[in-house]
């Protein structure tokens, strides 16, 4: 597609439950990164994926975070026994390559009740 | 651990005013540096990308510059417009090989008619 598109765009769960976000980057794009934006905050980075493969996990927060990419393309980030702290905007990003940049979805607002 | 730094936190001027917006980052090591503009509710779009060699870049009314060594780069704004108001988000690139960005936490300006 002509950009990173994320669903679902708003989600409401409550707490305990599991959740997927999805995340559909630019074709072509082998690089694809997921940040967190809580209130008050700023971007977070979470976990870096190069093609199906994430070399970088670093950012997530726990392990009932874990997040897999299919294809080189559709990721799914999901959340395990969701808490209210979990409660952010979670935003995804792709690159063709090192040096071009990111392009981010619109993200998906989350919140647990 | 890279920390970037935006000051104020927000910015309110006249409109037809030219700005500066300025962003400082503790590790000169960089990759690149993109600056983001994100609106109420909404993702982040890319308005400048500077690689690390580079000293600035030009986007219409807005220039952005890089000085690496002294770790900062700034975002010019010529003739602000009320449009212009958004979050203005300075993001570094991580050297290494995940090329991960390190956000500040943003400057929110404000462009009064």
């Amino acid at each position: 597609g002509a950009g990173v598109s994320q669903s679902p765009s708003n989600k409401v769960t409550e707490k305990g439950k599991d959740v997927e976000l999805r995340c559909d980057p630019i074709s072509g794009h082998t690089a694809l990164y997921w940040y967190r934006q809580s209130l008050g905050q700023g971007l977070e980075f979470l976990i870096y994926f190069q093609g199906n493969s994430a070399p970088d996990k670093s950012g997530l927060p726990s392990d009932r975070f874990s997040a897999e990419r299919t294809g080189g393309s559709v990721s799914t980030l999901t959340i395990q026994r969701t808490q209210q702290e979990d409660s952010a905007v979670y935003l995804c990003a792709s690159s063709i390559n090192r040096g071009s940049g990111y392009t981010f979805g619109s993200g998906t607002r989350l919140t647990v009740v | 651990k890279q920390e970037v730094t935006q000051i104020p936190a927000a910015l309110s001027v006249p409109e037809g005013e030219n700005l500066v917006l300025n962003c400082s980052f503790t590790d000169s090591a960089i990759y690149n540096l993109q600056w983001f503009r994100q609106d109420p509710g909404k993702g982040l779009t890319s308005l400048l990308l500077i690689q690390s060699s580079q000293r600035e870049q030009t986007s219409g009314r807005l220039n952005a510059s890089l000085d690496k060594s002294s770790g900062r780069s700034t975002l010019y704004i010529a003739a602000s417009q009320p449009g212009d108001s958004a979050t203005y988000l300075c993001a570094v690139g991580d050297a290494g090989a995940n090329s991960k960005l390190t956000f500040g936490k943003g400057i929110t300006l404000s462009v009064r008619p």
